[in-house]
């Protein structure tokens, strides 16, 4: 079975600060891993993904993440953070190995930028 | 903002009635997924429409229906409303059957009184 956890209910950064975001997973065979944003009163967004290659992933608004297979994480980081990235992420992951299985999401971690 | 549209945004029901909820997926794109997301909680999988048949279904029961249109919109239906299906529901769209990247719409609030 496929599960992600989210260790962080709420992350607080100062704005200018670099932020982390923590997500680790659980799947059987090689990990297909994504980061979506939701905004209030929105639907998720695309962030990134990683299949394979590169352990660091670069995606939108300067987001970007670091597989660690030995880890099993998947960590979202930002060199400096930004009020306007204040939001919900969600962590998914699913396997590379099982067809077309659905993505599992974790619980979302709220990051609060304070200015 | 995607192209991904639902309707309604914000829905009222009682326990025990049916409701329908409506999406219009990307341009383009010919696969529907739908997803729950409770208070609280990350998106759990409903089920997946590609070129209107279900290629996919989360552990949800069987009150729990859809269909997808020869344009690829899609409903879900929910039967005998109970009080924990209150939440928001997310129709998400891509291409190919898959769970590529996802494009999500902004979701419709069900509440159930």
């Amino acid at each position: 079975a496929q599960s992600v956890a989210q260790p962080e209910d709420q992350v607080n950064v100062a704005e200018g600060n670099p932020l982390t975001v923590k997500c680790t997973y659980s799947v059987s065979g090689n990990p297909y891993l994504f980061w979506y944003v939701q905004y209030p009163n929105r639907g998720l967004q695309f962030l990134l993904k990683y299949i394979t290659g590169d352990n660091l992933v670069k995606g939108s608004y300067g987001f970007e993440a670091e597989f660690n297979k030995s880890q099993t994480s998947f960590h979202l980081k930002k060199p400096s953070a930004l009020v306007s990235d204040s939001a919900l992420y969600f962590c998914a992951v699913r396997s590379l190995n099982s067809g077309n299985t659905p993505l599992v999401f974790g619980k979302g971690t709220r990051l609060s930028v304070i200015a | 903002e995607t192209g991904v549209t639902q309707s309604p945004t914000h829905l009222i029901k009682t326990r025990g009635q049916q409701v329908t909820l409506r999406c219009s997926s990307q341009s383009g794109h010919n696969t529907v997924s739908w997803y729950q997301q409770a208070l609280g909680q990350g998106p759990q999988f409903i089920f997946q429409y590609y070129r209107e048949e279900e290629n996919g279904r989360g552990n949800f029961p069987p009150r729990f229906s859809g269909l997808q249109f020869p344009n690829y919109s899609s409903e879900l239906n929910v039967n005998a409303l109970e009080l924990d299906d209150s939440a928001l529901y997310l129709c998400a769209s891509s291409f190919g059957g898959t769970n590529e990247k996802l494009f999500f719409g902004s979701g419709t609030q069900l509440s159930v009184l």
